[in-house]
């Protein structure tokens, strides 16, 4: 079974700095990692994956996560924060084991102050 | 090309009333996939539907919810009779065939429904 853990439920940061937001995973196989997003009112949108190949995977809107097999991480960041980054964050993983069944971690919410 | 979209947006029910969401996944996405918030959790896993079969249904939490796809295109989720603990945002998802894991899942608004 495999599960995820976000780090920190709100993340405050001001426009223009750097945003960084945890995940860490727990998988006994190879996992597959991904980042989506959730502004309000709309469904859950797919920054950026991982999938095996390059562990720097960039995404859209700046963003960029890397994979870290040893300490089993796969932080999201951002170098310049935008009022417009202000959404919920979902980490999840899946496996070959698990179908396509996509775990996810509680989420974090980043607010952006002026 | 228009994105999975899902009926009610919002849905208020009293216990023990029953409840039907509605999910429209990607034309030609063969995959279609539920998942449940509850207030203040992680969003979980429900079902997977290849076409009109259920793939894997190890997350429907009891006997009271059942899902259908007839025809293998838009998919319903019926929870009967409700309860308080099924309050929550129901996402509904969907995928190419690809037979990969790494596939993207698109998501829909979600829906959200309240038992009072």
């Amino acid at each position: 079974a495999q599960s995820v853990t976000q780090l920190g439920s709100h993340v405050s940061v001001s426009e223009g700095a750097l945003v960084l937001l945890r995940c860490n995973y727990s998988s006994s196989v190879p996992p597959y990692l991904f980042w989506y997003v959730q502004y309000p009112n709309q469904g859950l949108q797919l920054l950026l994956k991982y999938t095996s190949a390059a562990t720097l995977v960039k995404g859209i809107n700046g963003f960029e996560a890397e994979f870290k097999k040893s300490e089993t991480s796969f932080h999201l960041t951002k170098p310049s924060a935008h009022m417009s980054d202000a959404a919920e964050y979902f980490c999840a993983v899946t496996t070959n084991n698990a179908g396509n069944m996509l775990t996810f971690g509680g989420g974090t919410r980043l607010m952006v102050k002026p | 090309e228009a994105g999975v979209t899902q009926f009610p947006s919002h849905s208020v029910i009293e216990k023990g009333q029953t409840v039907t969401l509605r999910c429209d996944p990607i034309s030609g996405h063969d995959n279609l996939y539920w998942y449940r918030r509850v207030m203040g959790k992680e969003i979980k896993f429900l079902l997977h539907f290849v076409k009109e079969s259920k793939q894997d249904e190890s997350g429907m939490p009891n006997n009271r919810f059942l899902a259908e796809r007839t025809g293998g295109t838009y998919s319903t989720l019926k929870v009967q009779p409700a309860e308080l603990e099924d309050s929550g945002v129901y996402f509904c998802a969907s995928s190419q065939w690809g037979g990969s894991s790494t596939d993207t899942q698109y998501f829909g608004p979600g829906t959200r429904l309240t038992v009072l």
